[in-house]
C-alpha cells in the first residue's frame, strides 16, 4: 500500500527547542517538499529536494532545516530560531520534480507551549 | 510575479452546484491545480488542467480555464455534504523546480 507517512499526527513543545518530523514515502519518488499551512493562508513551501543528497530553500526556509539521506525519507527540523512554528506541517512528494501530481501526507500539528 | 487568489468561503444548499473562483497573476503557468482538504488531513489532488485546455470535465467536476482573464474555476454537480471542505487552487510556473504556489484556499459549507 503506496502513500507518505507524516508521524506523529500531533506534537506538542515546549518554547526553545528543536523538534524534529517525519516525512516518509514507499512510492518511489525523486522529488519531496516540506510546506507550513496556518489558519486562512495557502499553505508556504519550507524546504524541498529534487533528489537525494540535495535540497533546496523555499519561501519561508529561516528557523527550519532538513536533510535527504535517503529517497524515502525527508525529515524536518524546526528549531528553536523559529519565531511563531505552532503551525500545520505538510509533506509532499513527486515522481519526478517536473511530473504533474503532487501526493500529499496526512500532515502533523505542532503546538509549542 | 506569483500571486494566486480565491474568496474564503462558500456555502451551498445539497444538491445544487458550487462553484469555486481562483486568480492568478502569472502567465506563464503551465499547469493549474485543484485540491481538496478535509479537516485535519493532508490535500487530494481532485484534478488539474494544462494551460492550452480551457475546460475539463470529470464526473461531478468541471473545470474552466479563461486565460486571458487569468480565472480558474471549480464547478462541482449536485453537491453533496461530503464535499464540504477547502478547496485549494494552485498554480506551476513554467521552468520552476517546482514546486507549487496556492491560494489561500476556499472553504465550502454544504448545508442540509
Amino acid at each position: 500500500d503506496g502513500g507518505i507517512t507524516q508521524s506523529p499526527k500531533y506534537l506538542f513543545r515546549k518554547e526553545g527547542q528543536n523538534v524534529t518530523l517525519s516525512c516518509e514515502q514507499n512510492l518511489n519518488h525523486d522529488a519531496m517538499y516540506w510546506y507550513r499551512q496556518d489558519p486562512g493562508q495557502g499553505l508556504r513551501l519550507i524546504y524541498y529536494s529534487q533528489i537525494v543528497n540535495d535540497f533546496q530553500k523555499g519561501d519561508i526556509a529561516e528557523g527550519y532545516s532538513v536533510s535527504r539521506e535517503k529517497k524515502e525519507s525527508f525529515p524536518l527540523t524546526v528549531t528553536s530560531a523559529q519565531k511563531n512554528p505552532t503551525a500545520f506541517y505538510l509533506c509532499a512528494s513527486k515522481r519526478e520534480p517536473q511530473g504533474n501530481e503532487q501526493f500529499f501526507g496526512p500532515g502533523t500539528r505542532l503546538t509549542v507551549l | 510575479g506569483e500571486d494566486v487568489e480565491q474568496s474564503l468561503f462558500l456555502s451551498v444548499r445539497e444538491g445544487d452546484s458550487s462553484v469555486i473562483n481562483c486568480t492568478y497573476t502569472d502567465s506563464s503557468s503551465t499547469y493549474l491545480y485543484w485540491y481538496k482538504q478535509e479537516p485535519g488531513a493532508g490535500l487530494q489532488l481532485l484534478t488539474y488542467i494544462f494551460s492550452n485546455m480551457d475546460m475539463k470535465q470529470d464526473q461531478r467536476l468541471t473545470v474552466l480555464l479563461n486565460k486571458k482573464d487569468k480565472h480558474l474555476s471549480l464547478r462541482i454537480a449536485d453537491t453533496q455534504t461530503g464535499d464540504s471542505a477547502i478547496y485549494f487552487c494552485a498554480e506551476v510556473i513554467s521552468g520552476s523546480a517546482r514546486q507549487l504556489t496556492f491560494g489561500s484556499g476556499t472553504q465550502l459549507t454544504v448545508l442540509p
